[in-house]
């Protein structure tokens, strides 16, 4: 398995509060991506990074911001969490821009009330 | 908008049976697709890949099949296992060199 941490696993919060999820990796990998799944909505991507302080928005990035200050951490933050922010959330990390699959971390369930 | 889609939300099959998902994509300018598995409660895991200079690759009990022309890619699972159950996922990288697009997923199931 690819060396992919994300850390809470599990989270309740409530609305208002502010959240910060954590993805490690250990592998070293340029790309790190973290992405939200919803029952029929697939996944879908919030932020990614193309390296050190490198980030760019995703598809649904609104009411989030990342950071990347080393190579193998992202870290993904909730400035104020809603309900509609109740989501698992993945990160996935890969090698190379062209080709080259994405390993995915075993997410973050989280739960905003 | 570029998308990518699955025909069949769900598939149920017979254990022994082969099983074929299919996916659908609008982007005629990707060039690398991937299926994912994803079992309940875990994170989406690599199957098969295929770049667009292919349009066939076999894997162990996989085969992965693209259609250029109807920009369309299929995965076959070969004598399916109860294992075998979960999400299948298509995504190909295509608009933005860095970034995946996914499918919505097929939730297969294996009939004992």
């Amino acid at each position: 398995d690819a060396g992919i941490t994300q850390s809470p696993r599990h989270k309740v919060t409530e609305t208002g509060t502010p959240v910060t999820l954590r993805c490690h990796q250990t592998e070293n990998h340029r790309y790190m991506y973290w992405y939200r799944q919803d029952p029929g909505h697939g996944l879908r991507l919030i932020h990614y990074s193309y390296g050190v302080k490198d980030t760019d928005k995703g598809e649904v990035s609104d009411g989030y911001s990342v950071s990347r200050s080393k190579t193998e951490d992202f870290l993904l933050t909730l400035e104020s969490a809603t309900s509609s922010q109740t989501s698992v959330y993945f990160c996935a990390i890969r090698e190379s821009q062209r080709g080259g699959e994405q390993f995915f971390g075993p997410g973050t369930r989280l739960t905003v009330l | 908008g570029e998308s990518v889609g699955l025909h069949l939300p769900t598939l149920s099959v017979q254990e022994g049976d082969n099983s074929i998902i299919n996916c659908a994509y609008s982007n005629s300018a990707s060039d690398y697709f991937i299926w994912y598995k994803q079992e309940s409660g875990k994170g989406p895991q690599f199957i098969i890949d295929i770049r667009s200079n292919m349009d066939k690759r076999q894997g162990q009990r996989v085969t992965v099949l693209l259609n250029k022309t109807v920009k369309h890619l299929s995965l076959q699972i070969a004598a399916t296992q109860p294992g075998d159950s979960a999400v299948y996922f298509c995504a190909e990288n295509g608009g933005s060199a860095r970034q995946l697009t996914f499918g919505s997923g097929t939730q297969l199931t294996v009939l004992p």
